[in-house]
């Protein structure tokens, strides 16, 4: 099955700066891989996804960009907020399996921290 | 709000009682997804329904799990005989189609004494 590694696990940036998350794949045959944002006690958020026909996506500060030769995956985040302080979590789907669930393979997250 | 909808937000039992969760999707979303989550992980998928039919199951679903989705509307996760490995956040998400963005739910956090 899919498998998705990402780091870091912890990333602390300052008001302002720029943070990058990046996220590995094993599958080839994944071809959608959103973002999600998750703040303490509440609901994984989708803030940015992308499909394998695409290399780069941008929705204001946000951007995703997507390597399919390399399998991997990131997420960048410019002008960073004290808003912007969350888990972030990648997830990958794979069209796999005759019953097309196209379940989501998530990696384990990063905290990131964006000090005032 | 129109979001996806579970309740209860958090639930306390002892070990070997019976529990139930349910989720409430987008109402125009045919598929559903559960999901555990526990601390310092991304969530784990594990079952899935296309309306009211239970395509795929992951390996974590033992046969203490159990899922529903009658009339393809709302789905219940049921729990039986309930171990301390169960505690964990149990999540809902719903999309309108195959390989379409999923939207989670605030899940339900189980806790087992």
């Amino acid at each position: 099955g899919e498998n998705v590694e990402q780091h870091p696990s912890t990333l602390s940036v300052q008001e302002g700066d720029s943070a990058v998350i990046k996220c590995t794949y094993s599958d080839s045959a994944s071809n959608y891989f959103p973002w999600y944002k998750q703040e303490l006690g509440k609901r994984p958020q989708l803030i940015i996804d992308i499909r394998s026909n695409v290399g780069e996506k941008k929705d204001q500060r946000i951007a995703v960009t997507l390597n399919k030769t390399a399998k991997h995956f990131s997420l960048h985040i410019t002008e960073t907020q004290p808003e912007d302080s969350a888990v972030y979590f990648c997830a990958a789907s794979t069209p796999d399996s005759g019953a097309g669930s196209y379940q989501l393979t998530f990696g384990k997250g990063t905290k990131l921290s964006v000090i005032p | 709000d129109t979001g996806v909808s579970q309740n209860p937000r958090h639930k306390i039992t002892k070990r070997g009682q019976n529990v139930t969760f349910r989720c409430d999707p987008i109402s125009e979303h045919n598929r559903l997804y559960w999901y555990r989550q526990t601390l310092g992980q991304g969530p784990e998928f594990l079952t899935y329904f296309q309306n009211e039919a239970q395509l795929e199951k992951s390996r974590l679903l033992s046969d203490r799990f159990s899922a529903e989705r009658p009339k393809g509307s709302f789905s219940t996760l049921e729990i039986q005989r309930t171990e301390q490995g169960d505690s964990a956040m149990y999540l809902c998400a719903s999309s309108l189609r195959g390989n379409q963005p999923q939207h989670f739910g605030d899940g339900t956090r189980l806790s087992i004494l």
